[in-house]
């Protein structure tokens, strides 16, 4: 079945420091969303991209979904603490069935 | 407000007692689905439902039940409960089954399982 890889599974970076989470599809991705779970919570929408390409922004968050649309990455600019937690990719499969998630990434911010 | 709904949050059980997570939504979304959250395997799908009357296994079915007798409710029954079955579990909602339907997920229920 189709399989969605997350990288890396845990970063540990210093406050201020960026960070960049990779999601990696076999198969071509209908879309792909992400989400944001913070400890101790539930994981929380954050955006969904469908075209080849596509960047979005918000603050200091850039979303990136890939040229051949297998790929996907989420950086963080200048990392805060509020940023701590897990952060998911989903993608769907070319014609638009399930999404599937990632396992995640991990990551704590040292201030 | 809307929200998805769990309960309990917190159990501890024994091994083969059947217990009972329930979901509820208020957003009359069509499609609910179990997730269960386990380290180093991200959210990995248990059950899904596309509408009333309409459930399917997801990836990791093998110890669960789910029924969907009313749109709001996807209760999730482990019949004879394993300690395989520690784990967090999540209640989701989308307005439909399709992939492009953004996913909003109850708070989680923490099971252990002794």
């Amino acid at each position: 079945g189709q399989q969605v890889m997350q990288i890396p599974q845990y970063q540990h970076v210093q406050e201020g420091e960026d960070f960049t989470t990779y999601c990696n599809s076999s198969t071509t991705l209908s879309n792909i969303q992400w989400y944001k779970q913070r400890p101790g919570g539930h994981p929380v929408f954050l955006i969904q991209l469908v075209k080849s390409g596509e960047v979005k922004k918000q603050k200091r968050l850039t979303f990136q979904f890939g040229e051949a649309k297998k790929n996907s990455s989420l950086h963080i600019t200048a990392t805060q603490t509020t940023d701590v937690g897990t952060y998911f990719c989903a993608g769907a499969g070319e014609y638009g069935n399930k999404l599937v998630f990632g396992a995640g990434t991990i990551l704590r911010v040292k201030s | 407000e809307a929200q998805v709904t769990q309960n309990p949050r917190y159990l501890i059980t024994v091994t083969g007692k059947k217990l009972t997570v329930t979901c509820s939504q208020n957003m009359n979304h069509e499609y609910m689905s179990w997730y269960r959250q386990d380290p180093g395997l991200g959210l990995r799908q248990i059950y899904y439902s596309m509408n009333v009357e309409v459930t399917d296994k997801g990836d990791v079915p093998e110890g669960y039940k789910v029924s969907r007798k009313e749109k709001r409710n996807f209760p999730l029954i482990l019949e004879s409960p394993s300690p395989n079955q520690t784990s967090l579990y999540f209640c989701a909602s989308s307005l439909t089954g399709s992939s492009w339907n953004t996913i909003y997920f109850g708070e989680g229920s923490w099971l252990t399982v002794v």
